[in-house]
C-alpha cells in the first residue's frame, strides 16, 4: 500500500507557482520523500527528493514539515509543459529500497 | 534523456506466450529495478537487481523473473502471459541500492496481451 496521500487533481495558471501537497503521516525517521512526474505514459521523470531539510534544484523546491508528516512540491513558474501526473513517494527502508507509488496528482497548467 | 533505454517500445503477445523485455541502464549505474504500471495507476515494484543478484521483490508471482548482466543491463521475463499482464513495464537504474540516490527511468515497454 502507498504510504502517501495526494489530491487526485489540481489546476494552476501558467506563470504562477504550482504547490502540490502530499501527506505521509506514517513515514519512518530515515525514509526519504521522492517526487517524480509522468507526462502522458512516458517514463517517470525524477524531480527532487529529501529527508527532512528543504531542498531546491533547477526544477523545483521541496518543503518538508518539521514533523515530516507532510510535504509540498513547488514549481515556481509553471509552464504548459509541466502538465503531468506528479507522484509523491516514500522510499521504504528495507533491503529493497523500493519506491512505493500512489495514484499521484494530475496537474493541469492552464494558459 | 535519462540514458536508460528499453526495448521494444511496444509489443503484442498472445495469452500463454512468454515475453522478454530488455533494459540498458545509465552508464555507471549498478542497480536496476523493474515496475509494472497498469493504465491509470502508479507503478508497482516487481523486483530489483544489484550487481547481478536479485535483492528485492514485490508481490509478483514466480512467472515474473529477471536477469542482470555484467554490464548491468537487465532483462524481465514473463512466462504464461495473462490478459492482466497488459501494462507499461518500466525499468529504472540507479548508482547503488541505497536510500539517498535517485532512480532514472526508461520510456517503458507497452505490452498488450490478447
Amino acid at each position: 500500500d502507498a504510504k502517501t496521500t495526494q489530491p487526485p487533481s489540481m489546476d494552476c495558471a501558467e506563470g504562477r507557482a504550482a504547490n502540490l501537497p502530499c501527506n505521509h503521516s506514517t513515514i519512518s525517521g530515515n525514509e526519504y520523500v521522492y517526487w517524480y512526474r509522468q507526462i502522458h505514459s512516458q517514463g517517470p521523470q525524477y524531480i527532487i527528493h529529501g529527508l527532512k531539510n528543504n531542498e531546491t534544484n533547477e526544477m523545483a523546491s521541496l518543503i518538508i514539515t518539521e514533523d515530516r508528516k507532510s510535504s509540498t512540491l513547488i514549481l515556481p513558474h509553471a509552464t504548459l509543459r509541466d502538465t503531468a501526473v506528479y507522484y509523491c513517494i516514500v522510499r521504504v527502508m528495507d533491503s529493497n529500497y523500493q519506491l512505493i507509488w500512489g495514484a499521484g496528482t494530475k496537474l493541469i497548467i492552464k494558459p | 534523456e535519462t540514458g536508460v533505454t528499453q526495448s521494444p517500445t511496444h509489443l503484442i503477445k498472445t495469452r500463454g506466450q512468454q515475453v522478454t523485455l530488455r533494459c540498458s541502464s545509465q552508464s555507471g549505474h549498478n542497480t536496476v529495478s523493474w515496475y509494472q504500471q497498469a493504465l491509470g495507476q502508479g507503478p508497482q515494484f516487481i523486483f530489483q537487481y544489484y550487481r547481478e543478484e536479485e535483492n528485492g521483490r514485490g508481490n509478483f508471482p514466480p512467472r515474473f523473473s529477471g536477469l542482470q548482466f555484467p554490464n548491468y543491463s537487465s532483462e524481465l521475463n514473463v512466462n504464461a502471459l495473462e490478459l492482466d499482464d497488459s501494462a507499461l513495464y518500466l525499468c529504472a537504474s540507479s548508482l547503488a541500492s541505497t536510500m539517498n540516490t535517485e532512480a532514472f527511468f526508461g520510456q517503458g515497454t507497452r505490452l498488450t496481451v490478447v
